[in-house]
Parts: C-alpha cells; structure tokens; sequence
C-alpha cells in the first residue's frame, strides 16, 4: 500500500515569490493535516481537513498561506508570498477516523522549503 | 490546551544499553499519547501510542511505553539500544476533553547510540 506521497521534497524560492506543495493521503484515509516543522522543533499543526472540510485552520496564517482539499482526497498547501521565516520542512500526514481521536496519523517524507 | 515536553534534547547511550527518552504531558481530560521516530530528512513514523487499558504499551521495533497518570508521564524505553535507533523521537498527546483536538507535539528529542 503506497504512503502518503507529497512534493515537491525540496523548493528553493526567492521572498516574495508563491509556492504551493501537494500531498495525497493513503487512500481511504478521510483526515489530511499540514503541519510545518522547524528547524530543531516539533511539527505544529497548520490545518486539518476531515474530507472536504477545513476543520482546525486556527494556526494557518490566512493573509499568505491558502489550503485547499476540494475533491476530499488530495490537497494543495500554497504560499503567496513567501517570506524568510517560512523557511520550514511542510509536512503532510493522514488518519483514519480522524474525529475519534485515537488514530495514529501516517507522514509523508515532507517538503523543505528555503526561501532566500 | 495541551501540552507535551520533552526535557532532554539528546540523549546518549552506548548499544546494548537500555535507553529511556522522557516525556509529559498536560491535558486537561485524559490523554491520547502517541510516540514518533523521525530519521534525517524523512518524515516521522509512528512507533505506538497509549488510549486505555494497561500502562505499558509496547511498540514497533522492540520500543515501549509506560503511561504514568499520576506523574503525567510517558516514557519511551527499549532494553538494549541498537545503533539503528539514532534518530529523533517526538512524544504527541491529544486531550480528550473536547470533542475534535489537535495532536500536539513535543520538540523532540534526538538519541544517539554509540558503538
């Protein structure tokens, strides 16, 4: 059974400029997150989709970054415009059942992002 | 809200030894705990995690975990380190007093195994 599959795995930008990473969830998994990862930190949560629905977006900055899962199975994560301190690795996971809580979400390998 | 910490930032241990990463948590209901390895420039892999039922969990890999309620901790051990298990480990809990938490992560903690 294939993972969850994101890319791109590395993007270097210049600040100002978008970009946008994708993820497919394990398929039948109906809970997507983004979560950005630091350097030296843990993941935070950035914003959780059960199917179509955006359900926790209370860490997405909303003035430059944009999410969307419209078909509820693969989703875009976009940036416009960057800055210096978006430099991250995004992570991508999925769950199953997501709502009950006691799921283990599965990662994908992540996408780094440097933004010069 | 929830929380986690991790209060060591590395942790050393020569193989064959037995290794314990440490980990709290606070919730304000009971806690879902959760323990994840992350291997360079790769995403994280769940080991295993504490719902209900007896405190200690045991994992993949040969890793357990004992839920401590009163000390509102749980940490990950294995009997005897291998060098393969270098890696960066994250302990995550999600509260269950309310209905859809988030999963919250600890900063991690990165274990070296020296030969």
């Amino acid at each position: 059974e294939a993972g969850v599959v994101q890319s791109p795995r590395y993007k270097i930008i210049e600040k100002k400029q978008p970009v946008a990473f994708w993820c497919n969830p394990i398929s039948g998994h109906n809970t997507l997150y983004w979560y950005r990862q630091n350097l030296g930190q843990g993941p935070e949560l950035l914003i959780r989709y059960e199917n179509e629905e955006a359900v926790d977006d209370s860490q997405l900055p909303k003035d430059r970054f944009s999410a969307e899962r419209l078909k509820g199975v693969d989703s875009t994560l976009k940036i416009q415009p960057a800055e210096l301190g978006d430099s991250a690795v995004y992570l991508c996971a999925s769950s199953l059942f997501g709502g009950q809580g006691t799921g283990e979400l599965f990662f994908g390998e992540g996408s780094r992002l440097t933004v010069l | 809200a929830q929380s986690v910490a991790q209060p060591e930032d590395q942790v050393n241990v020569a193989e064959g030894n037995p290794l314990t990463v440490k980990c709290t948590y606070s919730v304000s209901g009971n806690p879902y705990l959760f323990w994840y390895v992350q291997y360079p420039n790769r995403g994280l892999q769940f080991l295993l995690k504490y719902i209900t039922g007896d405190n200690l969990v045991k994992g993949s890999y040969g890793f357990e975990a004992e839920f401590n309620k009163s000390q509102t901790s749980f940490h990950l051990k294995k009997p005897s380190a291998l060098v393969s298990d270098s890696a960066l480990y994250f302990c995550a809990v999600r509260d269950t007093i309310q209905g859809n938490t988030p999963l919250v992560f600890g900063k991690g903690t990165r274990l070296s195994v020296i030969a």
